[in-house]
């Protein structure tokens, strides 16, 4: 069966330092997602991706993140000077949004990464 | 307030039970989706409701969706211990173009050999 999968699955950063997390979406997906989970809070979008630009941000993806989709197969999420307040963990997840010219837009998550701002 | 909000927030039941979990939303949907959590992993999809659908099933899952209510349901039949995990909603609104998914808050399952 094939699944969404995240690199690194724990990182540990300093404030101020630059993380990149990675992402392998399902290979027929069209539509790439991350999201972000504070412990014992609730899942939380950040960007969604399609066609090579963001398709949608929050508030939160302000101009410290950005996304990119380096070549066919890699989604990367870039927070450029890391906050105490990012540590998370964070999703990517894809989907193909329309099935059978159908739209059903089950998203499918990978395992996360852990990411701890000292 | 929220746009997904589960209730209740933890649930506790014997092995063997059904248990039952809520979720109420706000504003006009295109699909409903439920997935579960182990807890500090990741998220697994479990099934996904459109608006124009009243129930689905999926093995021992049930989901229910009440579009004029704004809520929907989770029912687990004959439940296991490796149910034991958190249970969210997520909403997909109906504007087009506009994928993103709004998550509830939760609800932490709890099943007792």
């Amino acid at each position: 069966e094939p699944e969404v999968t995240q690199t690194p699955s724990h990182q540990v950063t300093q404030m101020g330092q630059e993380v990149i997390l990675r992402c392998v979406p399902i290979s027929n997906h069209l539509y790439f997602y991350w999201y972000r989970q504070i412990l014992g809070q609730k899942v939380e979008f950040l960007v969604s991706f399609y066609n090579n630009e963001i398709s949608e941000k929050s508030e939160i993806f302000d101009d410290q993140f950005s996304v990119e989709r380096p070549d066919g197969s890699n989604f990367t999420l870039k927070i450029r000077s890391t906050k105490l307040e990012d540590s998370a963990m964070y999703f990517c997840a894809s989907s193909e949004v329309y099935r059978d010219r159908v739209r059903d837009n089950e998203q499918f998550f990978g395992p996360g990464t852990r990411l701890t701002v000292l | 307030s929220q746009q997904g909000e589960e209730d209740p927030q933890a649930l506790s039941i014997q092995e063997g039970e059904n248990a039952t979990m809520n979720c109420s939303y706000k504003t006009s949907i295109n699909n409903l989706q439920w997935y579960r959590q182990n807890s500090g992993r990741g998220l697994v999809h479990l099934i996904l409701i459109r608006s124009n659908e009243r129930e689905k099933h999926s093995g021992r899952l049930r989901v229910t969706l009440d579009t004029s209510k704004k809520s929907s349901s989770l029912l687990i039949t004959a439940s296991r211990a490796a149910d034991t995990a958190s249970y969210f909603c997520a909403t997909e609104p109906s504007n087009f173009g506009n994928e993103k998914l709004t998550f509830g808050t939760g609800t932490r399952l709890t099943i007792i050999p």
